[in-house]
């Protein structure tokens, strides 16, 4: 069964862009979550998707964005970019919503923004 | 206080030997934990799961977990170098709330 596929892999953007990411889950899963990596802040929740409606949401302006799409694949926009958005995207996808459910991620794509 | 505290690395083990992690939690109620492996410059893989209070057993590797004590741990035997890697612990609470890490090198 094919992983987790992420695109692009890698971005570079200008300040004040916006960017748009992919996520394509794992076959038969229909939970996409996204969060995002920096060396400073580490591994950090923006939001999860089920069912193309947004389950929960962390703690990021309102310039992140996402949603999902009926065959679950996911896409997250980030709106009017800032340098302090460079960082690693990863998505990872369950098979369902939920406290228990096991989430395995994508290779990331990783945003660099001058 | 941050949710999911890890103990500080970076740790290193010689080869053979046993590595031992630790995570704290936070928030009493939480249900689910999990260990993750990262390779630098790779995401993170899942390794480990566990819910219910005890060890956990999967090759090498044994979490243990103590909800009295919002503990849960990770045992890596017979450490090889192929080890050698971040790992995080999370915590599932609608979210994967993540530890800062710990980062492992066995050395041959």
């Amino acid at each position: 069964k094919a992983g987790v596929t992420q695109t692009p892999r890698y971005l570079i953007k200008t300040r004040g862009q916006q960017v748009t990411l992919s996520c394509s889950p794992i076959s038969g899963h229909r939970s996409v979550s996204w969060y995002q990596q920096t060396p400073g802040q580490g591994l950090q929740f923006l939001f999860e998707y089920f069912s193309e409606t947004q389950r929960n949401k962390g703690n990021f302006p309102g310039r992140f964005s996402g949603r999902q799409f009926s065959n679950s694949r996911s896409e997250m926009n980030v709106s009017t970019l800032e340098l302090g958005d460079s960082a690693l995207y990863l998505c990872a996808s369950s098979q369902e919503s939920g406290t228990l459910s096991e989430q395995y991620f994508g290779p990331g794509t990783r945003l660099t923004v001058t | 206080q941050k949710e999911v505290e890890q103990n500080s690395g970076p740790l290193s083990v010689p080869e053979g030997a046993i590595a031992s992690l630790n995570c704290t939690y936070s928030d009493r109620v939480s249900q689910s934990f999990f260990w993750y492996r990262q390779y630098s410059g790779k995401s993170p893989e899942l390794i480990m799961s566990i819910y219910s209070n005890g060890d956990k057993e999967d090759g090498r590797f044994t979490a243990q977990l103590n909800k009295a004590s919002q503990y849960v741990s990770l045992l890596i035997r017979d450490s090889q170098p192929s080890d050698s890697a971040t790992y995080l612990c999370a915590v599932n609470d609608y979210k994967l709330s993540f530890g800062a890490g710990t980062t492992v090198t066995v050395r041959a």
